[in-house]
């Protein structure tokens, strides 16, 4: 499909452990972020890429949350040392170029630490 | 800081029946407003969304009106259907033009 996706959909770790979360996004598009969704919350923005511009890092939560992106292709998120309040789900967006554009969300990965 | 506030759900309504979901934001500038719509297992996808004061967003039977003056994009759809049980996120852009801010989303149930 053309869509944004996520892998895994689903992922199950234990407490201490280190998970890296994928994302495609929409082929051509520059612009990719990184939201959190936590329950009974809302997104909470983590991080955006945006073409070879360094990426806004403010939303990240702690320094055991990191992210990289090859070119204007695949991203991963990492999150080391795994705390149950990271259980969320890890949503993945992009957007044509950034300015202000629509933002086309994948599935998400539900993360549940145990 | 930026923020959204959505009434909280869930919001039960009958087929047919009136539906508003409130939303008001904090006003920093004249961002662009959103509504995003998740259905049961699939994905956030964009609804409807107004780029400044007093644009009227519209889909799918669905409209939200920008008023700067009481800073509110209520959504509003005159004849709900099973089908948009749903849970609903209002959002806003972020000065930079980039990221996003949304609220908690309310969930909507409609039974026929």
């Amino acid at each position: 499909g053309a869509g944004v996706s996520q892998s895994p959909s689903n992922k199950v770790t234990e407490k201490g452990k280190d998970v890296e979360l994928r994302c495609d996004p929409i082929s051509g598009h520059t612009a990719l972020y990184w939201y959190r969704q936590r329950l009974g919350q809302g997104l909470e923005f983590l991080i955006y890429f945006q073409g070879n511009s360094a990426p806004d890092k403010s939303g990240l939560p702690s320094d055991r949350f990191s992210a990289e992106r090859t070119g204007e292709s695949v991203s991963t998120l990492t999150i080391q040392r795994t705390q149950q309040e990271d259980s969320a789900v890890y949503l993945c967006a992009s957007s044509f170029s950034g300015r202000g554009e629509t933002q086309y969300f994948g599935p998400g990965t539900r993360l549940l630490v145990l | 800081g930026n923020s959204v506030t959505q009434m909280e759900g869930p919001v039960t309504l009958s087929e047919e029946a009136f539906l508003t979901i409130n939303c008001t934001y904090t006003a920093t500038g004249y961002p662009s407003l959103f509504w995003y719509v998740q259905y049961p297992g699939e994905g956030l996808q964009l609804l409807l969304k107004a780029t400044k004061a007093d644009d009227k967003g519209s889909n799918k039977g669905f409209e939200a009106t920008y008023r700067k003056e009481t800073t509110s994009f209520h959504l509003e759809k005159g004849s709900v259907q099973v089908s948009d049980s749903a849970v609903y996120f209002c959002a806003r852009m972020n000065s930079g033009y980039s990221t996003l801010t949304f609220g908690k989303g309310t969930m909507l149930l409609v039974s026929p």
